[in-house]
């Protein structure tokens, strides 16, 4: 299978704490993208990293890109109930297809 | 930001039936759609690349008389759902991004259910 690994697959953390989720995937990449999904939802882009990018912030968001271990990372800092969701990486190759991780289910305690 | 919309956002139908789910650009032409599978709990699972004017490339393992794509215009594409079974019975996603642009836009998704 081309799709990528998540983890943890679940992830449950008090409001105020720092949330974490790796990614690991197999190809060669143009860039690695993280989504957003609430429960029966369709999906909303949060931040795009670039091959040849290691890191990148939007707000409370901080993604991290390995290339050489092909993995990245997703830090929610200071997070809040409403970040509830589950949260998938996607990798595009060249194919112009997203292929998406195994995903991490985040729930926020108020 | 961009808008895609699909419809329906619900669809329960019989074993045998056929069902259609339409995905639409509002503000943009989209060359390619993406169509996904997702089951409860689980993540998206590519199943066919929607291309305007020609045939849809589909994933390995996806039936192409089961699962008919057409992309007949910029802005929208079709999925159909032939003589469905409760095996069928999942979450539909589709995608489009505009020309050149790295960001996907998501449908709402469709929840098909085949009783």
């Amino acid at each position: 299978s081309q799709q990528g690994e998540e983890d943890p697959q679940a992830l449950s953390i008090q409001e105020g704490e720092n949330a974490t989720m790796n990614c690991s995937y197999k190809t060669s990449i143009n860039n690695l993208q993280w989504y957003r999904q609430n429960s029966g939802r369709g999906l909303v882009h949060l931040i795009l990293i670039r091959s040849n990018e290691r890191e990148k912030h939007s707000g409370r968001l901080r993604v991290t890109l390995d290339t050489s271990k092909k993995s990245s990372s997703l830090l929610i800092t200071a997070s809040r109930a409403a970040d509830t969701a589950s949260y998938f990486c996607a990798t595009d190759a060249t194919t112009d297809k997203l292929i998406f991780g195994t995903g991490t289910r985040l729930q926020v305690f108020p | 930001g961009a808008v895609v919309s699909q419809h329906p956002s619900r669809v329960i139908c019989k074993s045998g039936t056929s069902v259609k789910i339409e995905c639409r650009s509002l503000d943009f032409q989209a060359t390619t759609m993406f169509w996904y599978r997702q089951f409860p709990k689980q993540s998206l699972m590519l199943m066919a690349t929607s291309n305007e004017g020609s045939k849809a490339t589909y994933e390995q393992g996806v039936e192409k008389d089961k699962f008919l794509i057409n992309h007949a215009s910029l802005t929208l594409s079709t999925l159909t759902v032939t003589s469905a079974h409760p095996e069928d019975s999942s979450f539909y996603i589709c995608s489009a991004r505009r020309l050149g642009g790295d960001e996907a836009f998501f449908g709402q998704g469709t929840r098909l259910t085949v009783v």
